[in-house]
């Protein structure tokens, strides 16, 4: 079965700061893998995505993610972090053929922005 | 604009009550999920419909049912709420299709559990 670690509970980060979030995946195969984001009190909101092709992959908010298959990683980054970027983070991970199966989520990255 | 909409964002209940989450989604999907949210636990699948009538168990469906009877509607069930279900309760969708889909997301439904 698939799986996703994020390595990070809380990121803590100044605002105009650049941010990496770390996400690692376990499965067989090449996997797709989601970024989503989670306001307080609020439901998550997709980032981006990854299906194959180019490895870096641009999404909303001036948020990026790099599949790395060597490494089972697909992080999470952006170059200058503002104060309504503090959130949760989840990434997550779905299988070819398993769309009626939803993803798998990791345990979520909270991030922290410091005035 | 696409939407998934959870009836009630705030319940509070008593222990043994039955409960009813109803989620309805307006973009015609054909797969629909009841997530549960916990601190530090992330997100948990507890069943999954990928079609009207259809139900798939998820990874802890201990305690919880599910009815889909019409395609755009998926109701989470308790049958008899206790204290360890109190949680955030997320509902989504998903277009049907093979390969991993895009999930969108309800605005979450907090349960208390008194």
């Amino acid at each position: 079965a698939q799986s996703v670690t994020q390595p990070d509970i809380h990121i803590t980060v100044s605002e105009g700061a650049s941010l990496e979030l770390r996400c690692n995946y376990s499965y067989g195969a090449t996997p797709y893998l989601f970024w989503y984001v989670q306001s307080p009190g609020q439901g998550l909101q997709l980032l981006l995505k990854y299906f194959s092709g180019d490895t870096l992959v641009q999404g909303i908010k001036g948020f990026e993610a790099e599949f790395k298959r060597s490494q089972s990683s697909f992080n999470l980054r952006k170059p200058s972090v503002h104060w309504s970027d503090a959130a949760e983070y989840f990434c997550a991970v779905g299988i070819s053929g398993g769309g009626a199966d939803g993803l798998t989520f990791g345990k979520g990255t909270h991030l922290i922005i410091q005035p | 604009d696409v939407k998934v909409t959870q009836s009630s964002r705030y319940l509070v209940k008593r222990t043994g009550e039955k409960v009813f989450l109803e989620c309805v989604q307006d973009m015609d999907h054909e797969n629909m999920f009841w997530y549960r949210q916990d601190p530090g636990l992330g997100l948990r699948l507890i069943y999954f419909s990928y079609d009207v009538k259809m139900k798939e168990k998820g990874d802890i469906p201990e305690g919880y049912s599910v009815s889909r009877e019409k395609k755009e509607r998926f109701s989470l069930i308790l049958e008899s709420a206790s204290t360890n279900q109190t949680s955030m309760y997320l509902c989504a969708s998903s277009p049907g299709g093979g390969g991993a889909n895009v999930l969108t997301f309800g605005a979450g439904s907090r349960l208390t559990v008194l």
